[in-house]
């Protein structure tokens, strides 16, 4: 396995569910952080983790619940989700001291119903 | 104002003809600025980056910083039909080294 990989692909849920997502990355990289991108709007970045530490939440609702076990795995647990909550939910990675120069993930495609 | 501004497009250009895409950026303590290209239904790519003011060229791509005007642009080359995708702007932010900012992307269409 090579670069960043997320599962699942497509999720679809309704609003009572419970589920995560996973993003694994293999590249040797210290940071991994949580993009939302939704239609007509840019990529928002929710959640950064820096050595396996929380380093920015931006404002994100406590329905989205991120976790970092070890520097190469990284969680979004998703509980009581609204329908405007459906989106691409991309996970990224990159070296710590290289902010801008993330490798994305092929991204889970959430529809919340 | 937005933090990160494109052109949503599209913008269309034939095969072999100079793609000119156009960012602009309100943060004036930005020092760091990325293209990155999305394929439709695809993550996005880091394609170029660039630091300083001037020309940054790899191969068909030219990125053009100048930070006094806050703009930042990419010039693809002998665009070809495979450049056809959404070109994101991306910038980090000067008070906030952990956040990079996105536009919402220039459509690129190349037609052949």
């Amino acid at each position: 396995e090579t670069g960043v990989t997320q599962t699942p692909r497509h999720l679809v849920m309704g609003m009572t569910n419970k589920k995560s997502l996973k993003c694994e990355q293999h590249l040797g990289h210290n940071a991994m952080y949580w993009y939302k991108q939704s239609a007509k709007k840019p990529l928002e970045l929710m959640f950064v983790y820096s050595l396996e530490e929380r380093v920015e939440n931006n404002s994100v609702p406590s329905r989205f619940s991120p976790e970092c076990p070890n520097s190469s795995h990284l969680f979004l647990h998703l509980h009581t989700l609204q329908p405007e909550d459906s989106a691409l939910y991309l996970c990224a990675s990159s070296q710590d001291s290289l902010p801008g120069e993330l490798f994305f993930g092929e991204g889970s495609r959430l529809t919340v119903l | 104002q937005k933090e990160v501004e494109q052109n949503s497009g599209p913008l269309s250009v034939p095969e072999g003809a100079i793609a000119s895409l156009n960012c602009t950026y309100s943060d004036r303590g930005s020092q760091s600025f990325f293209w990155y290209r999305q394929y439709s239904g695809k993550s996005p790519e880091l394609i170029m980056f660039i630091y300083s003011n001037g020309d940054k060229e790899d191969g068909r791509f030219t990125a053009q910083l100048n930070k006094a005007s806050q703009y930042v642009s990419l010039l693809i080359r002998d665009s070809q039909p495979s450049d056809s995708a959404t070109y994101l702007c991306a910038v980090v932010s000067g008070y906030n080294t952990d956040k990079l900012i996105f536009g919402t992307g220039t459509r690129l269409q190349v037609f052949p």
